[in-house]
């Protein structure tokens, strides 16, 4: 069966420091894969979104993921976060030419001054 | 509108009434989605939409839940007899369709008394 792993159910980082969520997946086909941040109270906003062609793909607000297929991941990564980035976050996958998205359980992301 | 638009964005039912929430997708988009998130948890799909018709229902969590979309347009989730583990935030999303990135509502938030 197709999954998405998020393994991390929470976080806590520094301001300033930088940040990884992972992600992996569980799918026998090429997959599409997007990262979503959810703030309280709201719907989910898109991050960024990788299809095909280069692995690393930059998103709004100063993040990027990075695809490895023989490691079936797709973390989130910023280099330097802000107070402002605390928000949960899921990954979602897709399998190429089909409609449904699988979203993770999703990353709690705490800043702390 | 500019974004996706859910109605209403709070509602309070008692057990055992029908309830109705309504999506207004972003013009143009041909692929409506409903998800269910329970406090503290991730995406539950339910359902999707590919202009009118339902290709996938198997997210439906009983009989009592049904849905329906007009005119490739609006859409409705209808929940019968409700219960109180119906207590959530049901959230709309839409795309331009097969592998494109979901534009989400805010959601409806149901409390069952």
């Amino acid at each position: 069966a197709q999954s998405v792993t998020q393994p991390d159910i929470h976080i806590t980082v520094s301001e300033g420091a930088s940040l990884e969520l992972r992600c992996n997946y569980s799918y026998g086909a090429t997959p599409y894969l997007f990262w979503y941040v959810q703030s309280p109270g709201q719907g989910l906003q898109l991050l960024l979104k990788y299809f095909s062609g280069d692995t690393l793909v930059q998103g709004i607000k100063g993040f990027e993921a990075e695809f490895k297929r023989s490691q079936s991941s797709f973390n989130l990564r910023k280099p330097s976060v802000h107070w402002s980035d605390a928000a949960e976050y899921f990954c979602a996958v897709g399998v190429r030419g089909y409609q449904k998205v699988t979203f993770g359980t999703g990353t709690k992301l705490q800043v702390i001054p | 509108g500019a974004g996706v638009s859910q109605s209403p964005s709070n509602k309070v039912t008692e057990k055992g009434k029908d309830v109705e929430l309504r999506c207004d997708p972003i013009s143009g988009h041909t692929a409506l989605y409903w998800y269910r998130q329970r406090l503290g948890q991730g995406l539950e799909f339910l359902i999707y939409f590919q202009g009118n018709s339902a290709p996938d229902k198997s997210g439906l969590p009983s009989d009592r839940f049904s849905a329906e979309r007009t005119g490739e347009s609006v859409s409705t989730l209808t929940i019968q007899r409700t219960q109180q583990e119906d207590s959530a935030v049901y959230l709309c999303a839409s795309s331009l369709g097969v592998e494109q990135p979901q534009h989400f509502g805010d959601g409806t938030r149901l409390s069952i008394l």
